[in-house]
């Protein structure tokens, strides 16, 4: 069973420091992973998609690389805003389904 | 990417009562897939609704208990039945983003705004 863990589980960082989230899963066997944002008691906005042929994705602040022999995601968001503050779920796809990390909650404080 | 308009956004119900939740796609999709999130967890499949046929349920959780109609291809719904506070949660629908590349193995995926549900 595939098992996705994220460290850390919250951070708390001044406005204009960079983010950096971590996301391991322990098959390798995947064929993608999705980065999500989660607002309060909302729904899940996709940020970014890596295939598992890729190393990374970049979209504006935001950049995730892909360590797939090695079980690894990073998303990296540069100069971080108050409008980032949010929970940050990696989800792997194998075998159809998609298995989820619990979050990291970012609060980025003005 | 396919938009989901999910309703109702957020209720308080009373243990004992159902609630039933839409989820509308507006383009036609293959499978719908519908998610709970437990207060402080993450997302826990609970079924895969495809229309024309029985929903495939995950371990853990039985028709009786969260019954889901899929009567055409972009809509589904899903009913918490007989609920008890334990029920409290978000309930989220989700399909397939086949806005990208061709092969099912590529596709991300695209939730809907997610239901809050309380039971009192």
């Amino acid at each position: 069973k595939q098992e996705v863990t994220q460290i850390p589980a919250a951070l708390s960082v001044p406005e204009g420091e960079n983010l950096v989230l971590n996301c391991s899963f322990t098959d390798s066997a995947i064929y993608n992973l999705q980065w999500f944002r989660q607002d309060p008691g909302k729904g899940l906005t996709s940020l970014l998609l890596i295939q598992s042929s890729q190393r990374e994705q970049t979209s504006g602040r935001l950049n995730a690389s892909l360590d797939k022999s090695s079980g690894r995601s990073t998303l990296y968001i540069a100069a971080s805003q108050p409008g980032d503050s949010a929970t940050y779920l990696c989800a792997v796809l194998g075998d159809y389904k998609l298995s989820f990390g619990a979050g990291t909650t970012v609060t980025v404080r003005a | 990417s396919a938009v989901i308009s999910q309703k109702p956004s957020r209720d308080i119900c009373q243990r004992g009562t159902s609630l039933t939740i839409q989820c509308q796609v507006d383009s036609q999709v293959t499978m719908m897939f519908w998610y709970r999130q437990q207060p402080g967890q993450s997302l826990t499949l609970i079924a895969t609704a495809n229309q024309g046929s029985e929903a495939t349920y995950e371990s853990g959780f039985v028709i009786d208990k969260f019954p889901i109609s899929r009567p055409n291809l972009t809509f589904s719904t899903l009913t918490v039945s007989n609920m008890s506070p334990e029920d409290s949660s978000i309930y989220l629908c989700s399909v397939e983003d086949r806005s990208g590349q061709g092969s099912p193995h590529n596709y991300g995926y695209t939730f809907g705004s997610g239901t809050r549900l309380t039971v009192v």
